[in-house]
């Protein structure tokens, strides 16, 4: 079964960092662009982040730029997103989602919850 | 960078209605849009890709089409299942969404 799975989600006070984890399975990882896209509760897709294939380029929204990092373990068909200097603003469900092209991400996982409050 | 309009915010409709969203960029783009579905609870869906290019398994009645600056989704005959919240997407810019409620 062609899944994505997100973790690390859970309550984080301002400030602090976290990381987050997306499990690909069902199809060939180490060959697909990957994306983070979170949804604030009530409001719309904001899409975070992009990395290639290899990792070897990483794209990033200007509201995360400097904050969050993308990296990815092709060997381990996981994604990563470390997330420091939370704020409450990015309370959020964080979903990971498969790069067929720049238009269309065709995989999603169930995403993951982040609440940042003190 | 590109901004997106996307309109209207909500609308009502009955199922067999002919349902149109609109996205608007602020400047002219390739064929690089796509069109996604969110139930409530749920991930989003991809419907439509490279403009007018339905993902498999998807039902022939979402279609889209648009060149330059506007880009459509027309639902041709509105399905109880469609009841949802429809983005576009366009080099990372999502639009703001599209609630179909039911009439």
């Amino acid at each position: 079964e062609v899944q994505l799975v997100e973790s690390g989600g859970g309550l984080v006070q301002p400030g602090g960092s976290l990381r987050l984890s997306c499990a690909a399975s069902g199809f060939t990882f180490s060959t697909s662009g990957m994306n983070w896209v979170r949804q604030a509760p009530g409001k719309g897709l904001e899409w975070l982040s992009y990395i290639s294939i290899s990792g070897s380029s990483a794209y990033y929204a200007d509201s995360v730029r400097d904050r969050f990092t993308i990296s990815r373990d092709n060997a381990k068909n996981s994604l990563y997103l470390q997330m420091n200097s939370l704020r409450a603003e990015d309370t959020a469900v964080y979903y990971c989602a498969r790069d067929l092209r720049a238009d269309a991400y065709d995989i999603w996982g169930q995403g993951t919850l982040v609440t940042v409050s003190s | 960078a590109i901004q997106m309009t996307q309109s209207p915010s909500s609308l009502s409709a009955s199922v067999g209605d002919r349902v149109t969203i609109t996205c608007r960029a602020s400047q002219e783009i390739r064929n690089d849009l796509g069109w996604y579905q969110q139930k409530p609870g749920k991930a989003p869906k991809l419907l439509i890709y490279a403009e007018s290019t339905l993902q498999s398994g998807v039902p022939s009645r979402f279609s889209g089409s648009g060149s330059g600056t506007d880009f459509t989704l027309t639902i041709s005959s509105l399905q109880p299942e469609d009841f949802a919240t429809y983005y576009c997407l366009l080099s990372g810019t999502f639009g703001q969404g599209t609630r179909v409620e039911v009439k």
